[in-house]
């Protein structure tokens, strides 16, 4: 499985933007980027994903670099209630199971 | 439309018990797959159903098993537990074909 590199934990004010990143540089060509969030004591939940071109959704937004070896996740105003564990993951071809890693930490401030 | 529901929500068994839990995917998925969540090994992947047939297996052991029913809900069973299965069960079902998928709040179980 291709693996994705994020930082540990991130911190955001409240209404400001977010924005975390992801490194996947053995990305293969049939591989889409997705990410998920846990927020406390719930099970994960599908934040937005994409495969070349930036995609927006009522959630975020997901920037995808021209080589596709990294992507960002914008929040765009962040809330209390954005504070989760995000996690990019990579899924393709047949292969339908999520390989999560540690995700980032995100904590916002009020 | 109604969520992933798991039943039971909490669980508390002894060791070399055997559990089974439920997982009710949302309306039309007909995928229904089950992780492990733990503080040390994080989430981890178990096993995928579609259409009552197994078709992805992560790296457990046998005593890890599961099934799927006609109308796409699935049961995981373990048996003889160890206080290592001590862990969050979550099952997550999609439509046939999607990468979305759609969490249950999971199954609480403790191993004593």
């Amino acid at each position: 499985d291709a693996k994705t590199t994020q930082p540990n934990s991130m911190e955001s004010n409240e209404e400001e933007p977010v924005h975390l990143p992801c490194n996947h540089s053995t990305i293969s060509g049939t591989d889409y980027i997705h990410w998920y969030r846990q927020l406390p004591s719930q099970g994960p939940e599908y934040v937005i994903h994409g495969l070349t071109s930036n995609v927006n959704n009522r959630m975020a937004s997901l920037a995808i670099a021209e080589d596709r070896k990294s992507s960002t996740l914008i929040l765009h105003r962040a809330t209390l209630r954005d504070a989760a564990v995000y996690y990019c993951i990579l899924i393709g071809g047949s292969n339908y199971k999520l390989t999560f890693g540690k995700g980032t930490l995100l904590t916002v401030n009020p | 439309k109604a969520g992933v529901t798991q039943t039971p929500r909490y669980l508390i068994k002894t060791r070399g018990q055997q559990v089974t839990l439920s997982c009710s995917p949302i309306s039309g998925h007909r995928s229904v797959s089950w992780y492990q969540q733990t503080p040390g090994q994080g989430l981890q992947f178990l096993f995928e159903y579609f259409s009552e047939t197994q078709r992805n297996k992560g790296n457990f052991p046998g005593r890890f098993s599961g099934r799927q029913f006609s109308n796409s809900r699935s049961e995981m069973n373990v048996s003889t537990l160890e206080l290592g299965d001590s862990a969050l069960y979550l099952c997550a079902s999609s439509r046939d074909g999607s990468y979305e998928q759609y969490f249950g709040p999971g199954t609480r179980l403790t191993v004593t």
